[in-house]
């Protein structure tokens, strides 16, 4: 059965750093697109970027770019999410998800449970 | 002009249709979307994409009261035979190597 199981959530202080990350299993993991998506309290599906666990390949959403950083250990079938320095702004709900087969730029087939990050002094 | 535009709310009588719109902007009238269902507490779950000619193919498991079609720019979701389990977030997706990636709004079904 193909999974997507992320890490649980997590509750940090302003200026913490952190790392989510996103375990793909049932499907060869480094043949596919692994994408996060945002969701802040409220608010709709945000893309903001995708990694190729074949080759660590990254593109980000402009809007994203320089804030987060996304990686990968093909070694474990997991990617990850990171940040250096948490803002309060950061607080959302945060989905890993699998692109469509040979494609960087397409729909997300399959999507993980999603991790609760909440940053608050 | 945002990429993908919904309708913010819907609501339809159990076991009855109900038909989510999603509108590309313009210019981009010959793009596929995806539509994602997002039920609370879960992860998103896809649907199925729908092409300009509105021919769709769907994801593993989703049953045939959910179809797809397409006229212009536009992208519908149609769920027959509503149940509650159908009260949900749906949210429509496009993408390219101009666009990346993108999602509308979101349209917040309610089943009466």
């Amino acid at each position: 059965e193909l999974q997507l199981v992320q890490s649980g959530a997590e509750v940090k202080k302003p200026g913490d750093s952190l790392k989510i990350s996103c375990y793909g299993s049932g499907y060869a993991f480094t043949n596919y697109w692994i994408g996060w998506v945002r969701q802040m309290p409220g608010k709709g599906l945000e893309w903001m970027g995708v990694i190729f666990p074949g080759d660590s390949d990254t593109r980000y959403s402009p809007s994203f770019r320089g804030q987060v950083s996304i990686s990968v250990d093909k070694s474990i079938s997991t990617a990850y999410l990171q940040w250096s320095s948490l803002k309060t702004s950061d607080t959302a709900m945060y989905y890993c998800a699998r692109v469509e087969h040979g494609h960087i730029y397409g729909y997300f087939e399959y999507w993980g449970q999603g991790t609760l990050v909440t940053v608050s002094s | 002009q945002p990429v993908l535009t919904q309708s913010p709310s819907a609501s339809a009588s159990l076991g009855a249709s109900v038909k989510l719109t999603c509108t590309l902007s313009s210019g981009l009238s010959s793009y596929a979307i995806a539509w994602h269902q997002h039920q609370p507490e879960k992860g998103p779950r896809y649907l199925m994409n729908v092409n300009s000619d509105g021919s769709h193919s769907k994801g593993d498991g989703i049953p045939d009261r959910f179809s797809g079609s397409s006229s212009g720019a536009e992208r519908y979701l149609t769920i027959s035979s509503l149940q509650s389990d159908d009260e949900a977030d749906y949210y429509c997706q496009t993408w390219g190597t101009g666009v990346h990636v993108v999602f509308g709004g979101g349209t917040k079904l309610t089943v009466l």
